[in-house]
């Protein structure tokens, strides 16, 4: 499968712990984006990354969350003290120089905090 | 106010019936403008990109741009079951970036 690529695909926490999502790019892609989508809306940009560097970051995107791509492959987004709110599914998605923004979604991971 | 507007629907149809589908927007720099389909608990998946104003047909699907209304359309012609789904406006400023998405407007295509 040569599609972005998601783990875990369901993730349910309790309130306070932590959680790490994992993202796979389309090999070449060098271009990483993470949203967060809640239920009846459209996805939510949070960040994004050209290879390893992390150039964007949504207001949305507080203290308690944190994104990385170390060696400009997978990326990870952790969320520290998980609230209620947290709850949603996160999506991540790929594109490459000169693709007039064609970005490829991966399946999501859905979030459950109780 | 939203930048993005989309009327959640849903929207339902019987099949082989034209599917219209729209979003209005409040910033005249959006230049790029996508129609993504999602399918329950799925990531969206690209159908539709176009830059500025104008219209472009791809099989079944037309899209259509009109930045002096700050208004894009969607058109689906011969509607099959198969894109029952919730579609998406998206738009951007840069032909790269950050996507700036509409609510999404659930379809039902009834056979």
């Amino acid at each position: 499968d040569t599609g972005v690529s998601q783990n875990p695909r369901h993730k349910i926490t309790k309130r306070g712990q932590n959680v790490t999502f994992r993202c796979d790019p389309i090999s070449e892609h060098n271009r990483l984006y993470w949203y967060r989508q809640t239920l009846g809306q459209g996805p939510e940009f949070l960040t994004y990354f050209q290879n390893e560097a992390q150039l964007e970051k949504s207001r949305l995107l507080s203290d308690r969350f944190s994104a990385e791509r170390p060696k400009g492959s997978f990326s990870t987004l952790e969320i520290q003290r998980t609230e209620q709110g947290d709850s949603a599914m996160y999506l991540c998605a790929t594109d490459e120089d000169g693709s007039y923004n064609e970005q490829f979604f991966g399946p999501g991971t859905r979030l459950t905090v109780l | 106010q939203k930048e993005v507007e989309q009327d959640p629907g849903p929207l339902s149809v019987p099949e082989g019936a034209i599917v219209s589908l729209n979003c209005t927007y409040s910033n005249s720099a959006f230049q790029y403008f996508m129609w993504y389909r999602q399918y329950s608990r799925k990531g969206p998946e690209l159908l539709m990109y176009t830059y500025s104003s104008g219209n472009k047909e791809d099989g079944r699907f037309t899209a259509q741009v009109d930045k002096s209304s700050k208004y894009i359309s969607l058109f689906i012609r011969d509607s099959q079951p198969s894109d029952s789904a919730t579609y998406l406006c998206a738009m951007t400023i840069l032909s790269w970036g950050k996507l700036q998405f509409g609510a999404g407007t659930q379809v039902v295509v009834t056979p």
